[in-house]
């Protein structure tokens, strides 16, 4: 059955300061990985998403993941944090009933 | 329309008392989907509907749960005689082919 996990339940980071948000999948084949951003308050926002080709996806906001095969990994990225980054973030993995991690919550220091 | 849309954005109901819960998903989308997010948690999957195939209701937690989605569009979540745990955010969903979701902005039920 698939299954996301995101080992990191709040992560605190400084404004500027580079993130690295981790989500470890497990699925049957070749699998369709999203992330998803929660800000308070707010809806889910479909940050990026990969189904196939380059491993490295670009999303909205300066983000960015890298699927690993060899690692079922699909960890988000962004080189420098704004502080209207902080929110709520899901990876997600599968194509009809998606499941989601628990999410990590992360927090931008001034 | 341009979005899902989810109606009422909040309810509170006592306990025992039965609630529908309403989703207008993205027209043409073909895909729809309920998902449950209790305080603090993250996404729980109830029910999945594509096309006019037959309904995943492998997350639905008990029979109190029902949901239906009639000519293909609209979609309804009943939960029956609601209990305290049943409080949290519903979430509807909804896609082309199941190639990624747009989400509603959800349902706060609250049960007293």
């Amino acid at each position: 059955a698939q299954s996301v996990t995101q080992p990191d339940i709040h992560i605190t980071v400084s404004e500027g300061a580079s993130l690295e948000l981790r989500c470890n999948y497990s699925y049957g084949a070749t699998p369709y990985l999203f992330w998803y951003v929660q800000s308070p308050g707010q809806g889910l926002q479909l940050l990026l998403k990969y189904f196939s080709g380059d491993t490295l996806v670009q999303g909205i906001k300066g983000f960015e993941a890298e699927f690993k095969r060899s690692q079922s990994s699909f960890n988000l990225r962004k080189p420098s944090v704004h502080w209207s980054d902080a929110a709520e973030y899901f990876c997600a993995v599968g194509a009809g009933d998606m499941r989601f991690g628990a999410g990590t919550r992360l927090t931008v220091k001034p | 329309g341009a979005g899902v849309s989810q109606s009422p954005s909040n309810k509170v109901t006592e306990k025992g008392k039965d609630v529908e819960l309403r989703c207008d998903p993205i027209s043409g989308h073909t895909a729809l989907y309920w998902y449950r997010q209790s305080l603090g948690q993250g996404l729980e999957f109830l029910i999945y509907f594509q096309g006019n195939s037959a309904p995943d209701k492998s997350g639905l937690p008990s029979d109190r749960f029902s949901a239906e989605r009639t000519g293909g569009s609209v979609s309804t979540l009943t939960i029956q005689r609601t209990q305290q745990e049943d409080s949290a955010v519903y979430l509807c969903a909804s896609s082309l082919e199941g190639l990624g979701y747009t989400f509603g902005s959800g349902t706060r039920l609250t049960v007293v």
